[in-house]
């Protein structure tokens, strides 16, 4: 069973448009992340929720949306996409109290 | 602010050599520090964390850190590598408001 999934793993679209990634853990988790991963690699927290409740809100532009539906999922949509904004897109989650992070597979997005 | 910096971009070693990744912090508060390990198109998996107590951890796939207080290092060694340590490694302090700061990674190369 996968601990933190996401999906789509490949996404490609043009500039402009809006999308949504969605991530899901089953580990019983309280807290959930979203980080971006740029083509060096470095590797930055965009958000975070525990119990469905943002805890971290990083300088994000305001294109990027964050939704908890519950426990167990944190989507990431995107507005208005721009070509800066290809990157692999981590889903992540843990218990609050322990730091230690579970990643998804990432999900990269190419805008064209 | 709390940081951490990773000592070379790319590091080479030859299989069965020992692999010695440098890591160093800045936190005005204990830390807890972690060390992820990603594969190609994977996500980040945890080697090993330290918390509190013994300041020698092990980790998985033979791998260990050692936290240093009064040098803020936490470097990652393991005896004898193989070919499939190779990977990107990342360092990572937890940060009072819950964000965990990442190194900006090294690429561990093993040479037959």
């Amino acid at each position: 069973d996968t601990a933190v999934s996401q999906t789509p793993k490949y996404l490609v679209t043009q500039m402009g448009n809006d999308k949504s990634i969605k991530c899901e853990q089953n580990l019983g988790h309280d807290t959930m992340y979203w980080y971006k991963q740029d083509s060096k690699k470095f590797l930055k927290i965009m958000f975070s929720y525990n119990n469905k409740e943002l805890i971290i809100n990083e300088t994000v532009p305001n294109r990027f949306s964050p939704k908890s539906p519950d426990k167990a999922h944190l989507n990431l949509h995107i507005n208005s996409l721009e070509l800066g904004d290809s990157a692999v897109y981590f889903c992540a989650s843990s218990h609050r109290d322990t730091y230690e992070q579970y990643f998804g597979p990432g999900t990269r997005l190419t805008v064209t | 602010a709390q940081s951490v910096t990773q000592l070379g971009s790319h590091v080479s070693v030859s299989e069965g050599a020992l692999v010695l990744l440098r890591c160093n912090y800045s936190s005005s508060v204990p830390p807890y520090l972690f060390w992820y390990v990603q594969y190609p198109n994977q996500g980040l998996q945890l080697l090993l964390k330290y918390t509190t107590g013994a300041t020698l951890v092990k980790g998985i796939n033979g791998f260990e850190a050692e936290f240093k207080k009064s040098e803020t290092s936490f470097h990652l060694t393991k005896p004898s590598a193989h070919m499939s340590d190779a990977a990107e490694y990342f360092c990572a302090v937890s940060s009072w408001d819950d964000k965990i700061i990442f190194g900006k990674g090294t690429r561990l190369h093993i040479l037959p």
